[in-house]
């Protein structure tokens, strides 16, 4: 089983609106991540979480807060945001394998549709 | 700056083809490459991934891998119209977090 659930699919916020987006994952996996994909580009790395701490935070605007309660679940606060921050939000998660890292295999949800009026 | 380059596309083949699509990179200590595919408006779903030198083969779906030449591709045989999605190629490198670089995609329109 490869699946990582989110939700919501659809979110439509304003700009003054604080929302969370949720990922979780059954799959005993230790690494998540949030991506951000505009239309027809490929998807944007965000966050990583290894173990539950935050690992690389890509210089992402402070309106997005991640967040990781366990090491099945990862959020995304977000608060003040922009209409240029409409994109499709993707959550991935894949083994991390510690010393063998470059095996690991990244797998990812079906993503949240956020809509910034 | 490591960088991942894909044919721009778009790429049309004929039901019952061979799709060849390809990606070089830039960062010879890449060790593992991987394709998905994505559906317009779905997320990325995984397709492929190679770590040796060589072919791997999966179903109708081979992956290349000629590390020498930083050079990956991905031949689908027998395309189908439900192959007809982006392709995006991935690269990544040894480290204690997975950082995937990806290619910035190529459109493949199977036609019936």
């Amino acid at each position: 089983d490869t699946e990582v659930t989110q939700t919501p699919k659809h979110l439509v916020m304003g700009m003054t609106n604080k929302k969370s987006l949720k990922c979780e994952q059954h799959m005993g996996h230790r690494a998540m991540y949030w991506y951000k994909q505009k239309a027809k580009k490929p998807p944007e790395l965000m966050f990583v979480y290894s173990y539950e701490k935050l690992s690389i935070n890509e210089s992402v605007p402070s309106r997005f807060s991640p967040e990781c309660p366990n090491s099945s679940l990862l959020n995304l606060h977000l608060h003040a945001l922009q209409p240029e921050d409409s994109a499709l939000y993707l959550c991935a998660s894949s083994q991390d394998a510690g010393g063998r890292a470059w095996t690991d295999t990244q797998y990812f949800g079906p993503g949240t549709r956020l809509t910034v009026l | 700056q490591k960088e991942v380059e894909q044919n721009s596309g778009p790429l049309s083949v004929p039901e019952g083809a061979i799709a060849s699509l390809n990606c070089t990179y830039s960062d010879r200590g890449s060790q593992s490459f991987f394709w998905y595919r994505q559906y317009s408006g779905k997320s990325p779903e995984l397709i492929m991934f190679i770590y040796s030198n060589g072919d791997k083969e999966d179903g109708r779906f081979t992956a290349q891998l000629n590390k020498a030449s930083q050079y990956v591709s991905l031949l689908i045989r027998d395309s189908q119209p439900s192959d007809s999605a982006t392709y995006l190629c991935a690269v990544n490198s040894p480290g204690a977090n997975s950082k995937l670089t990806f290619g910035k995609g190529i459109t493949l329109s199977v036609r019936p």
